[in-house]
């Protein structure tokens, strides 16, 4: 089992450009997060999708659009990167109850 | 709204020693869980221990070990017999015992493990 798979892992993008991050997971599960993690503040949930067919706002959704394209994939797009969107980004999925959630390796996002 | 605070944002100990990180949090809820996330220079967020709010045992996993005080809605982590593979990033977390995934984070804390 491949878990979550994100990709991809390292990008580098001028202010302006626009780029859309993947995620993908294969456990069935109903709920995917997207996160990012930024130094001294922990991780920070920008969307999450209960179920398929819904998406809501986290703490920080501000410059960010996702997509659950069908259950086992959920995008984030940003439209035009900033600098202060620089950061470690975080897909997730959860079960249900008692179930840990479980975690992409991340992407490293550098916006100049 | 619910908060989690790590205090220590670096934390050092010897090889074989004991260390405990500390955690503490913010919830008008009263079953709720926790948990403690390693991350390792590889970036992959891995889950070493939980803990659910109604149960008053603490949580043991091999050498970490947690001590869960309710009422001063404090969890802290405890790392026995420490080993260099120990070295890495420790995330506190909280999440509601209704149906949702989400997490709060705290800040986190560097363990370094000094040979």
């Amino acid at each position: 089992n491949a878990g979550v798979t994100q990709t991809p892992k390292f990008q580098v993008l001028k202010t302006g450009q626009s780029m859309t991050l993947q995620c993908a997971q294969d456990m069935n599960h109903n709920s995917m997060y997207w996160y990012r993690q930024d130094p001294g503040m922990g991780l920070r949930l920008i969307y999450y999708s209960a179920s398929e067919g819904t998406t809501d706002k986290g703490e920080v959704p501000n410059g960010y659009n996702v997509s659950r394209l069908n259950k086992r994939e959920f995008s984030l797009r940003l439209e035009s990167a900033a600098p202060s969107q620089t950061s470690v980004y975080f897909c997730a999925s959860w079960d249900r109850g008692w179930s840990e959630a479980f975690f992409g390796q991340g992407t490293r996002l550098t916006v100049v | 709204a619910q908060t989690v605070t790590q205090s220590q944002p670096e934390m050092s100990v010897q090889e074989a020693e004991t260390v405990t990180l500390s955690c503490t949090y913010d919830t008008s809820e009263s079953d709720y869980y926790l948990f403690w996330y390693k991350q390792p220079p590889s970036r992959q967020m891995i889950l070493v221990i939980r803990q659910e709010a109604y149960k008053q045992q603490n949580a043991t996993e091999n050498r970490f070990s947690v001590n869960f005080q309710k009422a001063a809605k404090s969890f802290s982590l405890k790392i026995s017999d420490s080993q260099l593979g120990d070295a890495a990033m420790y995330f506190c977390a909280y999440r509601r015992s209704s149906n949702t995934g989400k997490l709060i984070f705290g800040q986190g804390t560097t363990l370094q493990v000094k040979p």
